[in-house]
């Protein structure tokens, strides 16, 4: 089945702990992206990567960190999360030729306490 | 950043009830996505719409890009309670990213 995969779906952590939230997609996507979640504000975007070893801040990305070594994955990471970082997260990916859209996860909720 | 502004925030309509809902902006876009977002889910795409005052169907739903391209609209023909969700709307600018909407929540009265 072509999906992307996140982990973990919820997580609960404390502030300045570093985390990093996976995502894997099995469709050879060549744009992925991160975006967040938060109530009456949509969905922003945090970083993208075009391609392996190709990746662009998005609209929010102060505090987070991304990295695309292989095709298939594009983790999140946060060196040190604050509670204005607690949120809903997306991994999206998309193939090359934009129309198409993106194909979204099923989410991480992530809670920093 | 940029962002779409979607209206109603959100509705609570009757079952067997048409929806409308819309997607505005400042901005011209090329291209309009609307998806849906079950609670617990990620967003699921629905339609996409690629020129200008085209009118697309999926089902119960159809959309419109709107002719001036910075408006699209969504229509939701004899809701059911499986309706329920938040639904985006996503415009691309330029080349290659796509802007979100605000969401809109709709709550189906059975």
């Amino acid at each position: 089945e072509a999906q992307v995969t996140q982990n973990p779906r919820y997580l609960i952590t404390v502030t300045g702990k570093k985390l990093t939230v996976t995502c894997s997609q099995n469709m050879n996507h060549e744009y992925m992206s991160w975006y967040r979640q938060d109530p009456g504000l949509g969905l922003r975007q945090i970083y993208y990567s075009m391609n392996v070893e190709v990746t662009d801040k998005g609209d929010v990305p102060e505090g987070y960190k991304v990295s695309r070594k292989e095709k298939r994955n594009f983790p999140l990471i946060l060196e040190s999360p604050s509670p204005n970082q607690t949120s809903l997260y997306f991994c999206a990916s998309r193939p090359g030729i934009v129309l198409y859209g993106y194909t979204f996860g099923s989410g991480t909720r992530l809670t920093v306490v | 950043g940029q962002q779409l502004n979607q209206s109603p925030q959100s509705m609570f309509i009757q079952e067997g009830e048409d929806v409308s809902m819309n997607c505005t902006s400042s901005s011209i876009f090329n291209t309009w996505l609307w998806y849906k977002q079950e609670p617990g889910e990620g967003p699921v795409l629905l339609i996409a719409l690629y020129k200008a005052g085209e009118l697309t169907s999926n089902g119960r739903l159809t959309a419109q890009f709107g002719i001036t391209r910075k408006d699209s609209f969504l229509n939701i023909s004899a809701s059911i309670p499986s309706d329920v969700g938040i639904y985006f709307c996503a415009g691309l600018f330029g080349t290659y990213k796509y802007i979100f909407g605000t969401g809109t929540r709709l709550k189906v009265l059975a």
